[in-house]
């Protein structure tokens, strides 16, 4: 079935550095991939996707690109702010499914990440 | 403005009682989710509704029941089978358009603590 593994937290920078978050992912056809941010004690909102191999993302200064060859979608940011401190979540949504699944999103298990000044 | 609200924020129930998680939204979408996120981990999906009168099973379904009477409602009964209900509980609605493409949005949370 489908799966995304996202690199283990937390991840701690400081203010200005560079991030990345490492995601790949296994899906049986070709998925639309996204990024959601949580911020404590809220909900998911959406930080960005890609719905084709090459597509880029971007959003508030992240961005990650569909690698189709490498099965990756990797978050970057090239200066963390302290507001950025969340949790990241990776998720696949695969319309080429089974019936059923396809409008269902797979997430991987979050990264923390904590920006220090 | 148009979102997805959920109630209560927190919640506690006493062992084996059953309890009703409250989500609505006013996106006019026809897709609905439940999922339940517990620290550390990822979400699981719990139910699903694509439409009106009609919804499916998730990964982690039992222990739980869903009704979708009104397309702006479908709220979530934690049953007192579930064995271990304390965790924080997550709505969310999708946009209409190519399935499989089109995003998720989410409410924000319903922390359930069973005492």
């Amino acid at each position: 079935g489908d799966s995304v593994t996202q690199m283990e937290g937390p991840v701690t920078l400081s203010e200005e550095a560079f991030l990345t978050i490492n995601c790949t992912y296994t899906a049986t056809g070709y998925p639309s991939l996204f990024w959601y941010v949580q911020y404590p004690g809220e909900g998911l909102q959406l930080l960005l996707k890609a719905t084709k191999a090459d597509d880029k993302g971007s959003n508030k200064g992240f961005e990650a690109t569909y690698r189709k060859e490498t099965t990756s979608f990797h978050l970057e940011k090239g200066s963390v702010q302290v507001s950025d401190s969340a949790v990241y979540f990776c998720a696949l949504s695969d319309p080429w499914g089974s019936t059923g699944t396809a409008s269902k999103l797979t997430f991987g298990t979050g990264t923390r990440l904590q920006v220090t000044l | 403005d148009g979102g997805i609200t959920q109630s209560p924020k927190y919640l506690f129930r006493k062992e084996g009682q059953n309890v009703t998680l409250s989500c609505e939204q006013n996106l006019n979408h026809d897709a609905m989710y439940w999922y339940r996120q517990d620290p550390g981990q990822g979400l699981r999906l719990i139910y699903y509704s694509q439409i009106v009168n009609d919804f499916q099973k998730g990964d982690i379904a039992e222990g739980y029941s869903v009704s979708r009477e009104k397309k702006e409602s479908f709220p979530l009964t934690v049953t007192s089978a579930q064995k271990n209900p304390t965790a924080f509980y997550l709505c969310a609605s999708r946009t209409p358009g190519r399935v499989g493409h089109n995003e998720q949005f989410f409410g924000p949370g319903t922390r359930l603590t069973v005492l």
